[in-house]
């Protein structure tokens, strides 16, 4: 079974400062990863997705992630945060094979961005 | 080229009642999937649709159905509503291949009372 775990339900970071949201999956195959934002009263929005082409994904509105195998990892970073940073993340897994489409989300990690 | 619209976008029901919300793809998607969202719980999926087929079903009670329509269009029925079915319900569009992304709607925040 595929599974996300997201450490951290909460950060907090100064304008300015690097982002660092920690993502890491567990699945019996390789899997695709994928990062999505939520803001207040809003649905989900896609920042970015692994899907076994380049580690290193870069995605909308300056934000990365490196996938690293063998640390079962998909970490989300931003060099430099902005106050529009400010909202949940979420990191997802669906796994490549068969008709198993559906997603499998982590518990989220609320961002707030301080002055 | 439009987004995922789901309808309505707020609903306030009472305890016993059922509730249909209803889902339009992005133009060409024919996979549609709903999930849903409670600060308890996070983010679970409910089922996916494709081409008017159920294909995967998630761990909820047989009160929480759904259908797809010919235009790929979808709706989710809760029957005998309860208090803990207050959440927000979202739908999600996407081809077929797994290695695309999901466009999620705005979602229907319903209220049980």
């Amino acid at each position: 079974a595929q599974s996300v775990t997201q450490l951290g339900s909460h950060v907090s970071v100064s304008e300015g400062a690097l982002v660092l949201l920690r993502c890491n999956y567990s699945s019996s195959v390789p899997p695709y990863l994928f990062w999505y934002v939520q803001y207040p009263n809003q649905g989900l929005q896609l920042l970015l997705k692994y899907t076994s082409a380049a580690t290193l994904v870069k995605g909308i509105n300056g934000f990365e992630a490196e996938f690293k195998k063998s640390e079962t990892s998909f970490h989300l970073t931003k060099p430099s945060a902005h106050m529009s940073d400010a909202a949940e993340y979420f990191c997802a897994v669906r796994m490549n094979t068969g008709t198993a489409s559906k997603l499998t989300f982590g518990t989220g990690t609320r961002l707030q961005v301080t002055l | 080229k439009a987004g995922v619209t789901q309808t309505p976008r707020y609903l306030i029901k009472t305890r016993g009642q059922q509730v249909t919300l209803s889902c339009s793809p992005i133009s060409g998607h024919r996979s549609v999937s709903w999930y849903q969202q409670t600060p308890g719980q996070g983010l679970q999926f409910l089922f996916e649709y494709f081409s008017e087929t159920q294909r995967n079903k998630g761990n909820f009670p047989g009160r929480f159905s759904g259908r797809q329509f010919s235009n790929s269009r979808s709706e989710m029925n809760v029957s005998t509503l309860e208090l803990g079915d207050s959440a927000l319900y979202l739908c999600a569009s996407s081809l077929v291949e797994l290695n695309t992304e999901a466009f999620f709607g705005q979602g229907t925040r319903l209220t049980v009372v």
